[in-house]
C-alpha cells in the first residue's frame, strides 16, 4: 500500500520560504506512470493545485504561484520537495502531497488516487 | 484556465436520501472530470475518475454521470460516514488541473 507523508515547519514568517519534503512509501518514486504533486487548502477555502514532478524531474506548475514555486524530486530518497518563496497570510493552509497516477488512457489525465494525512503551514511572524 | 463551478455550496440531507451535487466546467472537458470527498482531518479521496468510473474500493453507492461541460455525482441512499465535503476536479487541461469550490453536505 502506497503511503506519503509530508513534513517541514509548521509556522513560516512572511517573506520566508516555505519548504516541505513528502516522503513515499510502499512503492517507488521511480514510476514512469506517476507523477507527484502538491496540494493546498487555505482554511474555509477549496482545494488548489500548486504543482506536479516526474522522476524524470520534469515539473509543472500553477500559473498563479509559478514565480515563487520549486519542486525537486529525490529518486534515491524516494520523496521530492516543495519551496513557495515570499511567503504572505495568504499562505497558511494545509498542505497536501499526492500520487497522479496519470490516468488510464494514452494522455496524461491527472488522478490523485494516494494524498498524504496533510500538514498545517501557518505564516505568521 | 477553466473554472470549475459546483452547486449547491452546501446541502441539507437525512440518512438514506438520495443527494446530487452538480459541477459545471466553464469550456468542454470531455469525461476528463474526478470527485474527491474531503472529511476534516482527513486526506482527500478519490471516488470517481474520469466523469463515471467508481474508484476501487468506493461504495457503489456513489456514482458519477455527464460530459462536455455538466456532471453530477449521486449518492443513491446517503450514510452517516458520507457527511462531508466534495469536489469536483477537471483533468482535461492536465497538468493544469482545477478543482470546484466544494459542496460541503451536512446532516440534516
Amino acid at each position: 500500500q502506497l503511503q506519503l507523508q509530508e513534513s517541514g515547519p509548521g509556522l513560516v514568517k512572511p517573506s520566508e520560504t516555505l519548504s516541505l519534503t513528502c516522503t513515499v512509501s510502499g512503492g517507488s518514486i521511480n514510476s514512469s506512470s506517476s507523477y507527484w504533486g502538491w496540494i493546498r487548502q487555505p482554511p474555509g477555502k477549496g482545494l488548489e493545485w500548486i504543482g506536479s514532478i516526474h522522476f524524470s524531474g520534469s515539473a509543472f506548475y500553477n500559473p498563479s504561484l509559478k514565480s515563487r514555486v520549486s519542486i525537486s524530486v529525490d529518486t534515491a530518497k524516494d520523496h521530492f520537495s516543495l519551496r513557495l518563496s515570499s511567503v504572505t497570510a495568504a499562505d497558511t493552509a494545509v498542505y497536501f502531497c499526492a500520487r497522479d497516477r496519470y490516468g488510464s488512457g494514452p494522455l496524461w489525465k491527472t488522478e490523485f488516487d494516494y494524498w498524504g494525512q496533510g500538514t498545517l503551514v501557518t505564516v505568521s511572524s | 484556465d477553466i473554472q470549475m463551478t459546483q452547486s449547491p455550496s452546501s446541502l441539507s440531507a437525512s440518512v438514506g436520501d438520495r443527494v446530487t451535487i452538480t459541477c459545471r466546467a466553464s469550456q468542454y472537458i470531455s469525461r476528463d472530470l474526478n470527485w474527491y470527498q474531503r472529511k476534516p482531518g482527513k486526506a482527500p479521496k478519490l471516488l470517481i475518475y474520469a466523469a463515471s468510473s467508481l474508484q476501487s474500493g468506493v461504495p457503489s453507492r456513489f456514482s458519477g454521470s455527464g460530459s462536455g461541460t455538466d456532471f453530477t455525482l449521486t449518492i443513491s441512499s446517503l450514510q452517516s460516514e458520507d457527511f462531508a465535503t466534495y469536489y469536483c476536479q477537471q483533468s482535461y487541461n492536465t497538468p493544469l488541473i482545477t478543482f470546484g469550490q466544494g459542496t460541503r453536505l451536512e446532516i440534516k
